[in-house]
């Protein structure tokens, strides 16, 4: 099946750093991909769907300036967390959409704590 | 807005039990419905995938059923084993030209051996 790998699973950074986080999807190519935040104990809520080639679609209440998204290949997307800060603290998955059928395959996920 | 609600929360149960997961979404125009299983800070593995034509699918020991007319799915486990204990999250996505998929809290399942 498609696999979706994610970089780093864990990070530790200090408040005011910037912390990038890859997802790429190794062996299929993926136009899309999408980016989820999930707090503790809450479901994951997407944040940003990531196109290649193109400029990322936020979800309402997601700051694009802070959230950087960059999906340079068809099998890479990046997340920037710009001037990071605790509240930001969390665990962000990425998953890829595969066509045509349509089915998101999920990375990992990357655990982000921000001291 | 679409919302997604699992009951319960959390589960726990001795193993060999038979048990089942309950999800309720408030709008029933979907495309399809996912059950996801997820393990302590893992990403999500796919179990699966009910399109909203179908009434159920089954792999293994896993059977999900879907009513879409009263907004209801269900993930039955038969003969519960501890290797079965995780997060089983479910999900919808709403028509075929969407992509998202809206998340429900997941229950967080035990199973005792």
């Amino acid at each position: 099946g498609a696999v979706v790998s994610q970089h780093p699973s864990r990070v530790i950074c200090k408040s005011g750093t910037s912390v990038k986080i890859e997802c790429r999807s190794l062996d299929f190519q993926a136009t899309t991909m999408f980016w989820y935040r999930q707090f503790p104990k809450q479901s994951l809520m997407l944040m940003a769907t990531s196109n290649e080639g193109s400029k990322a679609t936020y979800e309402q209440g997601v700051e694009k300036d802070k959230f950087l998204i960059n999906h340079a290949s068809l099998t890479l997307s990046t997340l920037t967390v710009t001037s990071a800060h605790p509240e930001d603290s969390s665990f962000y998955i990425c998953s890829a959409r595969v066509q045509p059928t349509d089915t998101q395959y999920f990375g990992p996920g990357t655990r982000l704590t921000v001291l | 807005k679409q919302e997604v609600t699992q009951i319960p929360a959390a589960l726990s149960v001795p193993e060999g039990e038979n048990l089942v997961l309950n999800c309720s979404f408030t709008d029933s125009a979907i495309y399809n419905l996912q059950w996801f299983r997820q393990d302590p800070g893992k990403g999500l593995t796919s179990l699966l995938l009910i399109q909203s034509s179908q009434r159920e699918q089954t792999s293994g020991r896993l059977n999900a059923s879907l009513d879409k007319s009263s907004g209801r799915s269900t993930l039955y486990i038969a003969a519960s084993q501890p290797g079965d204990s995780a997060t089983y999250l479910c999900a919808v996505k709403n028509g075929a030209g969407s992509y998202q998929l809206t998340f429900g809290k997941g229950t967080k399942l035990s199973v005792i051996p």
